[in-house]
């Protein structure tokens, strides 16, 4: 069973300071990473994508990855309230029968408060 | 915005009966992934479409259903409802690769199915 898992918190941080997300997988084949963002009774929006390990930087947030150590990370600088959401890790899970593109796993999420 | 559209928005219905929901895809995405997400949880595959066939599956049982129509658009059938198929149901186009990297999946506002 391919899981990934996440904190699911809440993590709460005051306004300004960074937030610091993390997600483990367990598909040591996996090539593809995602962060999305759900706000409360909305559907997920993408925040980030990575695919090779190391940094990748987007504005105020960064994904962290390390294959070898199966773990991805998502970090917030200068936190804002409207940051509060929940963050949803993803994993491509690579399929095992030809012609598909597999499909993504997600973590339960991690639920982020930015107190002002 | 993310040019995925579905309907309805909210959708009531009664154990024993059958639903069809409705996706549109982004424009030039010829895949379209659909999910389960309960409350409090990540989103769960369900199965996913591609040129009009079905290209993957999760674990749900055969009375979840779909179709992908050749302009892409999509349906997601589910017969002798449950009060457990209560949940947001989100489907995410993409554009299918040949790598073993993912293309990006983006979702839609998701349906809103409430099994009393």
């Amino acid at each position: 069973q391919k899981e990934v898992e996440q904190n699911s918190g809440p993590l709460s941080v005051p306004e300004g300071a960074i937030a610091s997300l993390n997600c483990t997988y367990s598909d040591r084949v996996s090539q593809s990473f995602f962060w999305y963002r759900q706000y409360s009774g909305k559907s997920p929006e993408l925040i980030m994508s990575i695919y090779s390990n190391g940094d990748k930087e987007d504005g105020r947030f960064t994904a962290q990855l390390n294959k070898a150590s199966q773990y991805v990370s998502l970090l917030i600088r200068d936190s804002q309230p409207s940051d509060s959401a929940t963050y949803l890790c993803a994993v491509h899970l690579i399929a095992t029968y030809g012609g598909s593109q597999g499909n993504l796993i997600f973590g339960k999420g991690t639920k982020l408060s930015v107190k002002p | 915005e993310t040019g995925v559209t579905q309907s309805p928005t909210h959708l009531i219905k009664t154990r024993g009966q059958q639903v069809t929901l409705r996706c549109s895809s982004q424009s030039g995405h010829n895949t379209v992934s659909w999910y389960q997400q309960a409350l409090g949880q990540g989103p769960q595959f369900i199965f996913q479409y591609y040129r009009e066939e079905e290209n993957g599956r999760g674990n749900f049982p055969p009375r979840f259903s779909g179709l992908q129509f050749p302009n892409y658009s999509s349906e997601l059938n589910v017969n002798a409802l449950e009060l457990d198929d209560s949940a947001l149901y989100l489907c995410a186009s993409s554009l299918a690769t040949t790598s073993d990297v993912l293309d990006t999946q983006y979702f839609g506002p998701g349906t809103r199915l409430t099994v009393l």
